[in-house]
């Protein structure tokens, strides 16, 4: 049981350049995430999807695309990349997506560093 | 209406110490709350929940709220090098509809506990 598992790990690009994060989670759970973490601003909701077939923005969606193709795997597209994405990259699932008072632990992967030169 | 601020610190103490890691809110409808830890070079993992009444306990860790001053604490007792990590305060998204199982998050506390 591997959890949440994201490649690459670490990767460097040139500004225009295009790429996708790769996140699979491997307990069966409904809803996943994408954030991005830079320094002094915590993290912040790029993309989710609460369920197979939808996606919602999150809080900084622009620049960014994503594709929940199955019930495993949701990838982070970066069409033209800038300087300003930056950043360590969490995908994260959580079970049903369904809203309680109480929310839903998330459980994160271990996190890609990009780099935008 | 995120309403979840955090001082991000860098915190530094001796082993043994007892660490307060503190947060504050502004909406008082908010209820459960949330502490995740993030080791270096990690993702966050869920330490804890707390609701807005009363602490919770767990081992060295425990969590409390502050409903009138609306302050969230995270006390560590005795702490050990292995507890220096990034301690992040969240709190699930209110109401119902589309937007399900979101989590808004501080900015996150850095502790560094040295032996």
């Amino acid at each position: 049981n591997a959890g949440v598992t994201q490649t690459p790990k670490f990767q460097v690009l040139k500004t225009g350049q295009s790429m996708t994060l790769q996140c699979a989670q491997d307990m069966n759970h409904n809803s996943m995430y994408w954030y991005r973490q830079d320094p002094g601003m915590g993290l912040r909701l790029i993309y989710y999807s609460a369920s197979e077939g939808t996606t919602d923005k999150g809080e900084v969606p622009n620049g960014y695309n994503v594709s929940r193709l199955n019930k495993r795997e949701f990838s982070l597209r970066l069409e033209s990349a800038a300087p300003s994405q930056t950043s360590v990259y969490f995908c994260a699932s959580s079970a049903k997506g369904v809203w309680s008072l109480r929310g839903e632990t998330q459980y994160f992967g271990p996190g890609t560093r990009l780099l935008v030169l | 209406q995120k309403e979840v601020e955090q001082d991000p610190g860098p915190l530094s103490v001796p082993e043994g110490a007892i660490v307060s890691l503190n947060c504050t809110y502004s909406n008082s409808a908010f209820q459960y709350f949330m502490w995740y830890r993030q080791y270096s070079r990690k993702g966050p993992e869920l330490l804890m929940y707390t609701y807005s009444s009363g602490n919770k306990e767990d081992g060295r860790f425990t969590a409390q709220v502050d409903k009138s001053s609306k302050y969230i604490s995270l006390f560590i007792r005795d702490s050990q090098p292995s507890d220096s990590a990034t301690y992040l305060c969240a709190r699930p998204r209110q109401g119902r509809g589309s937007t399900l199982g979101r989590l808004y998050f501080g900015r996150g506390t850095q502790l560094t506990v040295w032996p």
